[in-house]
């Protein structure tokens, strides 16, 4: 069965710091695998996916991540922090054939200090 | 805005009592999702619908039902309501019921059962 794991529930960063928030996924066949945005009292917003190609995927509001598969993982990754970042963030993963439906990590709580 | 529009955005209810949650697609999208967002559970996959027809289940109560209008807008029933069943509840749409295809999320309705 497919699951994700995500590291921290809760990560803190100063304004212009690196984010780096992690990801770790399991499945049996090859993953499509997403980041998620949810900002207070909102749905979730699409960052950025891996489905087959370039294992660096580039997403928008500057973020990065990279599908590694010999480390099963897919962490997020942001060169400086801005306070317009602090929000919730969700990795899910899918796979072919499963008609789309997402599997979530708890998710990841960023707050970002001035 | 993601297009996915949700009523209402928050209900309020009380145990035993039934509730229906309404969702409408972006325009042009044929496939509905439905998710609970709870604290302990996290962000749970539910229901999908494609095209009027049920596509896919998750982890959906026997009190749960859902359903696809010919107009493509979805239902989510919930009957017998418990305490447990407060969360937030998400619909999302895309094109087809393909996972390649992004899934736009609705901003949710907060159930809370008292």
């Amino acid at each position: 069965a497919q699951s994700v794991t995500q590291l921290g529930s809760h990560v803190s960063v100063s304004e212009g710091a690196l984010v780096l928030l992690r990801c770790n996924y399991s499945s049996s066949v090859p993953p499509y695998l997403f980041w998620y945005v949810q900002y207070p009292n909102q749905g979730l917003q699409l960052l950025l996916k891996y489905t087959t190609g370039a294992t660096l995927v580039k997403g928008i509001n500057g973020f990065e991540a990279e599908f590694k598969k010999s480390e099963t993982s897919f962490h997020l990754t942001k060169p400086s922090a801005h306070m317009s970042d602090a929000a919730e963030y969700f990795c899910a993963v899918t796979y072919g054939g499963s008609q789309g439906n997402l599997i979530f990590g708890k998710g990841t709580k960023l707050s970002v200090k001035p | 805005d993601s297009g996915v529009t949700q009523t209402p955005k928050h209900l309020i209810t009380a145990t035993g009592q039934r509730v229906t949650l309404r969702c409408s697609p972006r325009s042009g999208d044929l496939s509905v999702y439905w998710y609970q967002q709870s604290l302990d559970q996290g962000l749970q996959f539910l229901i999908q619908y494609y095209n009027g027809e049920e596509r896919a289940k998750g982890n959906i109560l026997e009190r749960f039902s859902a359903q696809q209008f010919p107009d493509l807008h979805s239902e989510l029933n919930l009957s017998s309501l418990e305490l447990g069943d407060s969360a937030l509840y998400f619909c999302a749409s895309s094109i087809r019921d393909s996972t390649y295809n992004e899934q736009f999320f609705g901003p949710g309705t907060r159930l809370t059962v008292l």
